[in-house]
């Protein structure tokens, strides 16, 4: 079973709603991850966080916005999302940003944009 | 060039068959690999780390080829559960942050 828990599992939204993800680890890792993936396709790297400061943003729409309120938390909060950003949400975690380290997924949210 | 490629599938292999697959990467700087599963329509799950020196797990034995920049995963003795995604995943230094860089997965389906 995966020590990282995500929320919702399934989440439908409307193009003016405003939503958030959520993820939780408790195996004291401080990197945490937001991985988006659309079907047949392999996960794509959105923002990293580490030591609950980001790291990484890859060029993401402002419409997705990452939090990370302490070392075990790390959140999505989601705002006038399009239809083409439906697809499966996945939080990873490591247990450092660096060479060698395993990563660790969450279950993930099924995200539709109506 | 992709940074990662894999042949994607789908491999479709009698039960009890050995079958391999290969995934090349184009940072000569990359500096530690892995393969992970994926069910669909679940999360990537990491099957094992590769190393230089090759690891085995079971039926499973990965390989690392740095001066032909490609790892492997050979399966041996498949069984019906090993049907899924198998992601090669590269990790190192880019522009001075480390990222993991995933193949787009090659598809294996074991058959009865």
């Amino acid at each position: 079973d995966t020590e990282v828990t995500q929320t919702p599992k399934h989440l439908v939204m409307g193009m003016t709603n405003k939503k958030s993800l959520k993820c939780e680890q408790h195996m004291g890792h401080r990197a945490m991850y937001w991985y988006k993936q659309k079907a047949k396709k392999p996960p794509e790297l959105m923002f990293v966080y580490s030591y609950e400061k980001l790291s990484i943003n890859e060029s993401v729409p402002s419409r997705f916005s990452p939090e990370c309120p302490n070392s075990s938390l790390l959140n999505l909060h989601l705002h006038a999302l399009q239809p083409e950003d439906s697809a499966l949400y996945l939080c990873a975690s490591s247990q450092l940003q660096g060479i060698g380290e395993k990563l660790f997924f969450g279950s993930g949210t099924q995200l539709s944009v109506l | 060039r992709k940074e990662v490629e894999q042949d994607p599938g789908p491999f479709n292999v009698p039960e009890g068959a050995t079958v391999a697959f290969n995934c090349t990467y184009s940072n000569s700087a990359s500096q530690s690999f892995f393969w992970y599963r994926q069910d669909c329509r679940k999360e990537p799950k990491l099957l094992m780390s590769v190393y230089s020196s090759g690891n085995e797990d079971g039926r499973f034995t990965a390989q690392l080829n740095r001066a032909s920049q490609y790892i492997s995963l050979l399966i041996r003795d498949s069984k019906l559960s090993d049907s899924a995604t198998y992601l090669c995943v590269v990790n190192g230094a880019t522009s001075g942050t480390y990222k993991y860089i995933f193949g787009t997965g090659t598809r294996l389906k074991v058959l009865a």
